[in-house]
């Protein structure tokens, strides 16, 4: 079965440093990953995927999450975090079935000005 | 409207009373998900349907929860008798057909609490 694991509940970054959310997984077959962001009293909102292709993928927002099949990781990065930035993250893989998406436990990024 | 949309956002209930909770997806989304997100989790998935048919409810916890979605547009979520550990927040998704797998348009919720 599908699984994704976000080690840190909370990633601090002063506003203008790089940041990097982490995600590991555990699929079988090819993995498609995702990366959702929720803001307070928002739904979640979709970010970017990793379908097939270039290990680095682009999203909204200036964010880009690299995928590391050795590693079992696709991490969440953007090169200059702003204090917009602060919301809570989350990390999911699709089923074999193409259908469910199995999140993780979500990590808070805070960014101080 | 542009987005999804769940009512009610807030719903306070008595233990033993049954709860519905409605979603309208984006209009021409074909399917239509459920998720449950307890406090410091990620949302579980609970069913979806394409159109009106229920493709999966393998994520349903029991018999005490049902969901439909008969024209294929609106759906509502069912929990009878309700108990203390169903207090969650209940998400509802809308996405196109197969295309984009995994792109989920997500409504803001509705937070039950049983008390």
């Amino acid at each position: 079965a599908q699984s994704v694991a976000q080690p840190e509940d909370q990633v601090n970054v002063a506003e203008g440093n790089p940041l990097t959310v982490k995600c590991t997984y555990s699929v079988s077959g090819n993995p498609y990953l995702f990366w959702y962001v929720q803001y307070p009293n928002r739904g979640l909102q979709f970010l970017l995927k990793y379908i097939t292709g270039d290990n680095l993928v682009k999203g909204s927002y200036g964010f880009e999450a690299e995928f590391n099949k050795s590693q079992t990781s696709f991490h969440l990065k953007k090169p200059s975090a702003l204090v917009s930035d602060s919301a809570l993250y989350f990390c999911a893989a699709l089923n074999t079935g193409f259908q469910k998406l199995v999140f993780g436990t979500g990590t808070r990024l805070l960014v101080s000005p | 409207g542009a987005g999804v949309s769940q009512s009610p956002r807030y719903k306070v209930t008595k233990r033993g009373q049954d709860v519905a909770l409605r979603c309208d997806p984006i209009s021409g989304h074909v399917s239509l998900y459920w998720y449950r997100q307890a406090l410091g989790q990620g949302p579980e998935f609970l069913t979806y349907f394409n159109y009106e048919a229920q493709q999966d409810k393998s994520g349903l916890p029991n018999d005490r929860f049902s969901a439909e979605r008969p024209e294929g547009s609106i759906s509502t979520l069912t929990i009878q008798r309700t108990e203390q550990r169903d207090s969650a927040m209940y998400r509802c998704a809308s996405s196109l057909s197969g295309s984009r797998p995994g792109e989920l348009f997500f409504g803001e919720g509705s937070r039950l609490t049983v008390l």
